[in-house]
């Protein structure tokens, strides 16, 4: 149990799907993040919410839509994927503002397949 | 131009050896951090380490240590006493403005290490 849990684990979509992936923390954190991870490429960021506001989306396409309801769940909603989308979703969670962040906790991840 | 940069794709380890594990970094910041995370095949990133640019001392945790350079912009990962369970992909990651909004991370290409019986 990492504190960070991601569902689902794994999910198969077709291209005309709209599906939601989850992730929830109760560590007190303060920021949430969501992260593609594609073979063979680096962790990519795309959103970045501090205390419950997006403060960065990067270049992300209207696809992926994220929510921050509260402090401690992010979702994105995904509708019309790509099969280049296909990936590992990680989210994380860290504390904010001060030297003695220990930077982020992972959750698990969840694995999209589109096809 | 890469923020992150490693540049060893993949390595073999001997077991019970020591690897290290390259990082370099480039940033105009002073204040900074460097985030070392392991990454098994399940998928879930675990933070292994951290230093602060500030910090005089190389950080160390257990079988994990960290070898900053700043001058050089190096952050090289050092695990000793390799074991199995060590065979993973580990990212080397980097936080710039710490007190900006958001605290965002900038990952590295990862290296994959395997850990030979």
């Amino acid at each position: 149990e990492t504190g960070v849990t991601q569902t689902p684990r794994h999910l198969v979509m077709g291209m005309t799907n709209k599906k939601s992936l989850k992730c929830e923390q109760h560590l007190g954190h303060n920021a949430m993040y969501w992260y593609k991870q594609s073979a063979k490429k680096p962790l990519e960021l795309m959103f970045v919410y501090s205390l419950e506001e997006r403060v960065e989306n990067n270049s992300v396409p209207s696809r992926f839509s994220p929510e921050c309801p509260n402090s401690s769940h992010l979702f994105l909603h995904l509708h019309t994927l790509q099969p280049e989308d296909s990936a590992l979703y990680l989210c994380a969670s860290s504390r904010l503002g001060t030297r003695d962040d220990y930077g982020y906790t992972f959750g698990s991840g969840t694995r999209l397949t589109v096809v | 131009a890469q923020k992150i940069t490693q540049t060893q794709p993949g390595m073999f380890v001997q077991e019970k050896e020591a690897v290290t594990l390259d990082c370099t970094y480039d940033t105009s910041d002073q204040s900074y951090g460097l985030f070392w995370y392991k990454q098994p095949s399940s998928g879930e990133m675990i933070f292994l380490i951290y230093q602060g640019s500030y910090d005089e001392q190389n950080a160390t945790e257990g079988r994990y240590s960290l070898n900053f350079q700043k001058a050089r912009k190096s952050a090289n990962l050092v695990i000793s006493a390799s074991q199995l369970g060590d065979s993973a992909m580990y990212f080397c990651a980097m936080r710039e403005n710490q007190r900006a909004a958001g605290n965002k991370l900038t990952f590295g290409g990862g290296t994959r290490v395997l850990v030979k019986p």
